[in-house]
């Protein structure tokens, strides 16, 4: 069975740009969550979707991040503009249950 | 705001040394703790799912225990080998499922 994916798996932008991130979780889980680790700091929760639905938006640090999982498949994480603070390896998670969640191998998001 | 905290930040050891790191955790809404193991441009890899006041887990040369009443759970490596260098996370979920991460420990195995 496939794992979770992400692409790409690195990315580098220059501030202002636009970058978009994407995720396909496990096939038939329900549950996305999309986290970001800071250089040397923890993974921090950004937000969860339950098929198309964001229940959970509160890891979102401010209104240049938007996330979308039409149809409830793979999702988009896009940041416009990049900022150099949002430079960091962005994670995407899927569960099926509340109980185990399964993570992808990440992008690296470079901005200078 | 719920602090998930792990020490130490990163150790060196030589290979065949056994090694063990903490993780502390709040005690009060406690669902779970989980350990992870990750390698940069890899998928953190799910090492132990601990629920349980008491809880000891094995794999391997790793083990894992737990305390939820003090809020604390050790990692364990027996016999370090270099390719057991990683970065060690561990989570703890909380009531209303949400993860909270430790910065994790970062381990050098050294040949």
């Amino acid at each position: 069975e496939a794992g979770v994916t992400q692409f790409p798996s690195h990315s580098v932008i220059e501030k202002g740009q636009t970058v978009t991130l994407r995720c396909d979780p496990i096939s038939g889980h329900d549950n996305l969550y999309w986290y970001r680790r800071v250089m040397g700091k923890e993974i921090k929760f950004l937000l969860h979707f339950v098929k198309e639905s964001k229940q959970d938006e509160s890891g979102m640090p401010n209104n240049r991040f938007l996330a979308e999982r039409t149809g409830g498949t793979y999702s988009t994480l896009k940041v416009q503009p990049a900022e150099l603070e949002d430079s960091g390896v962005y994670f995407c998670a899927s569960s099926l249950t509340y109980n185990e969640q399964f993570f992808g191998p990440g992008t690296r998001l470079t901005v200078l | 705001i719920l602090n998930v905290e792990q020490s130490p930040q990163s150790l060196h050891v030589q290979e065949g040394d056994s090694t063990n790191f903490t993780c502390s955790f709040p005690s009060s809404n406690f669902y779970a703790l989980h350990w992870y193991r990750w390698e940069t441009a890899k998928s953190p890899e799910a090492l132990f799912v601990m629920t349980l006041n008491g809880d000891e887990k094995k794999k391997g040369r790793i083990s894992a225990t737990l305390n939820t009443k003090e809020g604390y759970s050790y990692l364990y490596i027996k016999g370090s080998q270099p390719e057991d260098s990683a970065t060690y996370l561990c989570a703890y979920i909380s009531g209303t499922y949400k993860y909270i991460f430790g910065t994790g420990t970062r381990l050098k195995v050294l040949a």
